[in-house]
């Protein structure tokens, strides 16, 4: 019964450093989504997916890169991490339908020193 | 600018006491979900209201959503210790993107 699985679940970079937040579902979602959530913000959304090979920025998405080459793998990448990035960061996936529930991993906790 | 306003920030209460949090906008939505999110994990939804006026109840917890479809709230009655966390709500402005409030965290104690 895995859901979303996220990995790493920390992990504290120097600025400038890159490094890939893995995400994957194991409930055929075809929607799938980046978040950052900082204290007091709420949920910022970073990237979206609607299905393999198709992604779009939400609004937050200077710094971060994403892929989609499958409907179960949904990777984050920073490339030059800044100590503005520093958050705790959630995939989450949803299927079809516009009422469908977002289902989300457990976060990964990111800190840029 | 938050496009979804939630109030109170922060509440906390004595196990027993009644609470009521609230999401407003000045948009309309086609749906609004409600999820709590506990330390350490992420969001899980508690929640969907879609009909204008629409009531749901999970056990002790009571949501609303407006007439207009531009407001909810969360009720809960005889809140217990293991209602304590961060409760979001979640609105569908017309696409598939959910627009997050910025949360209330809720506190009871025991």
């Amino acid at each position: 019964n895995a859901g979303v699985t996220q990995t790493p679940k920390f992990r504290i970079l120097k600025i400038g450093q890159s490094m890939t937040l893995q995400c994957t579902q194991d409930m055929n979602h075809n929607y799938m989504y980046w978040y950052r959530q900082d204290p007091g913000m709420g949920l910022k959304l970073i990237y979206y997916s609607v299905g393999a090979g198709i992604t779009d920025k939400g609004e937050v998405p200077n710094g971060y890169n994403v892929s989609r080459s499958t409907t179960e793998d949904f990777p984050l990448r920073l490339e030059l991490a800044a100590p503005s990035q520093t958050s705790v960061y959630f995939c989450a996936s949803a299927g079809t339908g516009i009422d469908q529930p977002q289902h989300f991993g457990d976060g990964t906790r990111l800190s840029i020193l | 600018t938050q496009l979804l306003e939630q109030s109170p920030q922060f509440l906390s209460i004595q196990e027993g006491e009644n609470l009521t949090v609230y999401c407003n906008s000045s948009s309309v939505f086609s749906s609004l979900q409600w999820y709590r999110q506990e330390p350490g994990e992420g969001p899980v939804l508690l929640v969907t209201v879609v009909t204008g006026g629409e009531v749901k109840k999970l056990k002790r917890l009571t949501f609303q959503f407006g007439d207009a479809r531009k407001d909810s709230s969360l009720h809960i009655t005889a809140a217990q210790p293991g209602d304590t966390g961060l409760y979001l709500c979640a609105a569908d402005p017309l696409d598939y993107k959910l627009s997050f409030g910025a949360g209330t965290t809720v506190t009871v104690r025991a």
